[in-house]
């Protein structure tokens, strides 16, 4: 499988725990986003990288959150003293910049749950 | 501010009739609309761009600038084009605060 992917497919936590999530993109994709998506929604931009630039965050990202991709492959997304409004699905996608428009591979997602 | 509204949560439809998922936008600029679908156990993908005016699966969707909507349709719905359905927009600063609508499910019945 090509495609992105994300690791672990599941996350069980407790309260005040800190976790990381890994995001693999499409190989040749310079442009790799992060979402949230919470039941009944639809997904929630987090932040966004131009390879290893991190381009434009969400004002509604905390400060516990913080998204690195060093050297422009894999992404890491860490979330400090986790509550349980952290609960969600956190989804990666990744896109290559093109003239024709920007279609975004999305992945398989984690699925957080904090207890 | 972006913003997309899909007012329906839920859409069903008996196979062979035709299918109109709504979605409205609010932006300021000229923003980039996409339509994404979610099949039942997979990912999310993309299913059509306003700016490929393309046909995919037997649906369309037409870019109405002064009514900011952004409309998927078919003419004859297929049990198989039961999904979750999510109109978005990403703003001029291609690629930065791609925003989703609340979703739409479709459900189209025997």
């Amino acid at each position: 499988d090509t495609g992105v992917s994300q690791d672990p497919r599941h996350k069980i936590t407790k309260r005040g725990q800190n976790v990381t999530f890994r995001c693999d993109p499409i190989s040749e994709h310079n442009r790799l986003y992060w979402y949230r998506q919470t039941l009944g929604q639809g997904p929630e931009f987090l932040t966004y990288f131009q390879n290893e630039a991190q381009l434009e965050k969400s004002r509604l990202l905390s400060d516990r959150f913080s998204a690195e991709r060093p050297k422009g492959s894999f992404s890491t997304l860490e979330i400090q003293r986790t509550e349980q409004g952290d609960s969600a699905m956190y989804l990666c996608a990744s896109s290559l910049e093109g003239r024709t428009g920007d279609e975004q591979y999305f992945g398989p997602g984690t699925r957080l749950t904090v207890t | 501010a972006q913003r997309v509204t899909q007012p329906e949560k839920l859409l069903s439809v008996f196979k062979g009739a035709p299918v109109e998922l709504k979605c409205n936008y609010s932006y300021s600029g000229s923003p980039e609309l996409f339509w994404y679908v979610q099949y039942s156990r997979q990912r999310l993908q993309l299913l059509l761009r306003h700016i490929s005016r393309e046909s995919i699966k037997g649906f369309t969707a037409d870019l109405n600038k002064g009514e900011t909507s952004f409309h998927l349709k078919k003419p004859f719905a297929q049990e198989e084009d039961s999904a979750m359905y999510y109109c978005a927009l990403s703003g001029q600063n291609y690629g930065q605060n791609f925003v989703f609508g609340p979703g739409t499910r479709l459900s189209v019945l025997p």
